[in-house]
């Protein structure tokens, strides 16, 4: 089993969706949670971290079930600017963390 | 502003040859990392350093190696390039502190084909 696992996608929604990803991850252990955003041909950007149940900046909301290991994303009122790819990001052990394959998200007007 | 600068945004080399690719981090963080990118394969851990010639290895080691000989710099050597060596690599950098995680900062990546 893959330590992170995400949908690959691709998830194609209107403007104006809400949309959500789920992401789940094997290392109990981990307490820290992070949501990046790639877009084409560049590196990734942090999008939230995660430190407790749950995080929420503007349209995006991240919620965190440690006891289910698993972790989502929902973006609100998808903006054409939103098309990317999502990767889902657990702390694994002292600054090292395991990148899940990403979940790619385009909104169509 | 954190940056992160890679040496090359594309390189090309031949089978064989020795290649180094070179990081630098203008923020003081500890920790710094690489990583290579591949369709369908996502971000792979290379090899990962929390401190000035302290290295670990990553899910993905064999047929590299690094080198931090100071604190803003990570430099990552293919010591005899192979084509399944042709990837996008990617170095990042993040703070440090006891067990903590902190944000992962990315510098462009370098497009490294071995031909």
């Amino acid at each position: 089993r893959k330590e992170v696992e995400q949908d690959p996608g691709p998830f194609n929604v209107p403007e104006g969706a809400t949309v959500a990803f789920n992401c789940t991850y094997s290392n109990s252990a981990s307490q820290s949670f992070f949501w990046y955003r790639q877009d084409c041909r560049k590196e990734p950007k942090l999008l939230m971290s995660v430190y407790s149940s749950g995080n929420e900046d503007g349209r995006f909301t991240a919620q965190l079930n440690r006891a289910s290991q698993y972790i989502s994303l929902l973006i609100r009122d998808s903006k054409l600017s939103d098309s990317a790819t999502y990767l889902c990001v657990p702390d694994t052990n002292a600054g090292k963390s395991t990148f899940g394959d990403g979940t790619t998200l385009t909104v169509k007007p | 502003d954190v940056k992160v600068t890679q040496s090359s945004r594309y390189l090309v080399k031949r089978t064989g040859e020795k290649v180094f690719l070179e990081c630098v981090q203008d923020m003081d963080h500890e920790n710094m990392f690489w990583y290579r990118q591949d369709p369908g394969l996502g971000l792979r851990l290379i090899y990962f350093s929390y401190d000035v010639k302290m290295k670990e290895k990553g899910d993905i080691p064999e047929g590299y190696s690094v080198s931090r000989e100071k604190k803003e710099r990570f430099s990552l050597i293919l010591e005899s390039a192979s084509t399944n060596q042709t990837s996008m690599y990617l170095c990042a950098s993040s703070l440090r502190e006891g067990w903590a995680s902190y944000e992962q900062y990315f510098g462009p990546g370098t497009r490294l084909t071995v031909t």
